[in-house]
């Protein structure tokens, strides 16, 4: 069984700051991952998926995350946070060999502090 | 392009009534469909999945039930509500591409409706 866990419920960040949202998977075989977005009473925006290409990922407004499979870990970064990125950011993973079902984390909300 | 449409937006109803949520998608065939719960500050919630028509998959016995009457078509129901069923709830939709030969492409993606509120009193 596939399962994921998001580290810190509620992350702030300074305007211009580094962001880094953290995530660690646990599956028997290595699964694909995904980050997800999601602002106040709208659905779930992919932001960025690692499906076994390259371990960098590059996402939508300038995310991205490293698959790390000695750490178990997928964690998401942003250089420089702005005021827009203050949301609830979701990790998720599926299992490689169907990929019929997603378990998501219980999700970070980053707060972005002008 | 494929869309996905969710009604209600928004629902109150009291504690022993009945629920109906309903999901469609267009612009895709034979899609995977699913349903999430996302109760304030626990994170989402899979409560049941589809992989075709009539076949459903539950997650957690609770009380809710699902039905995919055609095949891009996903219902959400109960019979008689609990205060406990109270949240956001998210459909969404998955198609997964194998390779030839077998094998996994990478590119199944799982796409959200823009959710329903569900508050029961």
């Amino acid at each position: 069984a596939q399962s994921v866990t998001q580290l810190g419920s509620h992350v702030s960040v300074s305007e211009g700051a580094l962001v880094l949202l953290r995530c660690n998977y646990s599956s028997s075989v290595p699964p694909y991952l995904f980050w997800y977005v999601q602002y106040p009473n709208q659905g779930l925006q992919l932001l960025l998926k690692y499906t076994s290409a390259a371990t960098l990922v590059k996402g939508i407004n300038g995310f991205e995350a490293e698959f790390k499979k000695s750490e178990t870990s997928f964690h998401l970064t942003k250089p420089s946070a702005h005021m827009s990125d203050a949301a609830e950011y979701f990790c998720a993973v599926s299992a490689r060999n169907t990929g019929n079902q997603f378990y998501f984390g219980t999700g970070t909300s980053l707060t972005v502090i002008p | 392009s494929q869309t996905i449409h969710q009604w209600p937006a928004t629902l109150v109803q009291p504690v022993g009534s009945p629920l109906s949520l309903e999901c469609t998608v267009e612009g895709t065939s034979n899609p995977n469909l699913y349903w999430y719960r996302q109760a304030a500050g626990r994170g989402l919630q899979l409560l049941f999945y589809s992989v075709g028509i009539g076949q459903i998959s539950s997650e957690v016995p609770q009380n809710l039930s699902a039905s995919r009457p055609q095949d891009r078509q996903f219902i959400l129901s109960s019979k008689k509500l609990l205060l406990s069923d109270s949240g956001f709830y998210l459909c969404a939709w998955s198609v997964f591409v194998g390779l030839r030969g077998g094998g996994v492409s990478g590119a199944n993606v799982l796409t959200f409706g823009a959710g329903s509120r569900l508050t029961v009193l």
